[in-house]
């Protein structure tokens, strides 16, 4: 089966400005989840999406960040705007529900000058 | 909340059994997870116990003590490919994703 799709892989910009991930789950995961991973660091989840509804975005910085995910099954991780402390690697992962272990993208490495 | 603590760094020798160490606390608790990440890869995912006891899958084999909010995952027959850092995670405290703790960097000599 075809894996998480992210784009793009990597995104150098200054601060302020805006930035948007992309992410296609496997065909028939209902869960996606979108991790933050800074250097050195486990991954951090932002936001988890049950088909096309919000479950947990308890960690999500909603002043600059958000999150989307139409007909529940591509999503869009949006940063606007943009810190230095935003840089890291954002993963996308998908799951047949929660209760299973995860499939992650290759991810986004952000860099934020 | 969830905090989860393992080593930061272990070192082995190839063709050896080394163990990675993760205590968690949490409330809630519905499993303990392991991933495997090379630099500059996704998380992989290796083991799930939601009961306690031995887990095995080939070469690695995960353990869980619901008592001691302990687990481990071993590796045996170390290969210099399985140098990579190693993450425990955690699903509970009322959230429905997964809490991972910073990672173990797993180092293999010859």
């Amino acid at each position: 089966e075809a894996g998480v799709a992210q784009s793009p892989r990597y995104k150098i910009i200054e601060k302020r400005q805006s930035v948007a991930f992309w992410c296609n789950p496997i065909s028939g995961h209902a869960t996606l989840y979108w991790y933050q991973q800074i250097l050195g660091q486990g991954p951090k989840l932002l936001i988890q999406f049950q088909n096309n509804g919000v479950v947990d975005d308890s960690q999500l910085p909603k002043d600059r960040f958000s999150a989307e995910r139409l007909k529940g099954v591509d999503s869009t991780l949006k940063i606007q705007p943009a810190k230095l402390e935003d840089s890291a690697v954002y993963l996308c992962a998908s799951s047949i529900d929660s209760h299973y272990g995860y499939t992650f993208g290759s991810g986004t490495r952000l860099t934020v000058v | 909340g969830q905090s989860l603590e393992q080593p930061s760094e272990v070192t082995a020798v190839e063709g050896a059994i080394v163990q990675i160490n993760c205590t968690y606390q949490t409330s809630g608790f519905y499993g303990l997870s392991w991933y495997q990440q090379h630099d500059g890869g996704a998380p992989t995912f290796l083991s799930y116990n939601a009961l306690d006891g031995l887990e095995e899958t080939g070469r690695f084999s995960s353990f869980l003590s619901r008592s001691d909010s302990y687990g481990y995952l071993l590796l045996q027959e170390l290969q210099m490919k399985d140098s990579a850092s190693y993450f425990c995670a955690v699903k509970g405290g009322g959230a429905d994703g997964l809490t991972f703790g910073k990672g173990t960097h797993l180092i293999i000599q010859p």
